[in-house]
């Protein structure tokens, strides 16, 4: 089935350092790829998506990319903010399917 | 737009007793609402899918007589935790979805549950 490989965390970085959160996925055919966001005692928001090859999904100074040729959705952001310390979770839904395949998630803390 | 609700976000029940989590879709009508468990420092585990008007899908190795769904309506989708037990404590998350919408999952806050 489908799975997806989220870098393990947690991650700790000092405010305005660059963040990279790397995910790889399998699946058949060509699914649409989603990262979305855990802050603290609340439920996820969708983060960005792509939803084919090339395209690059971007909210809130975030960016990913998605890579066909390497199966990835690699999220960047180039200064981080103490707000962004949340959990961020990698999800891609296969094609004709509605169901997300969650990653472990990396849980980001940024420090002041 | 595109708001989840879910209530109770806290409760704490005796071993053996059930406890019912409602989600709500505020803003829209979800043809389809999912039903997600989340261990701590673990990823989120799909329980089932319910349609409007239909029986939930379960997905394997969920026990559909212990959590037990219910979606009445478009904007409304029960869980209820039968006979729950220490095992099942953990945090019980919603999302709903519609084509409307694109076919995206909006995701309620989640419902802390704490089986004593």
């Amino acid at each position: 089935g489908d799975s997806v490989t989220q870098m393990e965390g947690p991650v700790t970085l000092s405010e305005e350092a660059f963040l990279t959160i790397n995910c790889t996925y399998t699946a058949t055919g060509y699914p649409s790829l989603f990262w979305y966001v855990q802050y603290p005692g609340e439920g996820l928001q969708l983060l960005l998506k792509a939803t084919k090859a090339d395209d690059k999904g971007s909210n809130k100074g975030f960016e990913a990319t998605y890579r066909k040729e390497t199966t990835s959705f690699h999220l960047e952001k180039g200064s981080v903010q103490v707000s962004d310390s949340a959990v961020y979770f990698c999800a891609p839904r296969q094609g004709g399917s509605e169901k997300l395949v969650f990653g472990k998630g990396t849980k980001l803390t940024v420090n002041p | 737009g595109a708001v989840v609700s879910q209530h109770p976000s806290r409760v704490i029940c005796k071993s053996g007793t059930s406890v019912k989590i409602e989600c709500r879709s505020l803003d829209f009508q979800a043809t389809t609402m999912f039903w997600y468990r989340q261990f701590p420092k673990q990823s989120l585990m799909l329980m089932a899918t319910s349609n409007e008007g239909s029986k939930a899908t379960y997905e394997q190795g969920v026990e559909k007589d212990k959590f037990l769904i219910n979606h009445a309506s478009l904007t409304l989708s029960t869980l209820t935790v039968t006979s729950a037990h220490p095992e099942d404590s953990s945090f019980y998350i919603c999302s709903a979805m519609t084509a409307s919408l694109t076919y995206e999952q909006y995701f309620g806050p989640g419902t802390r549950l704490t089986v004593t």
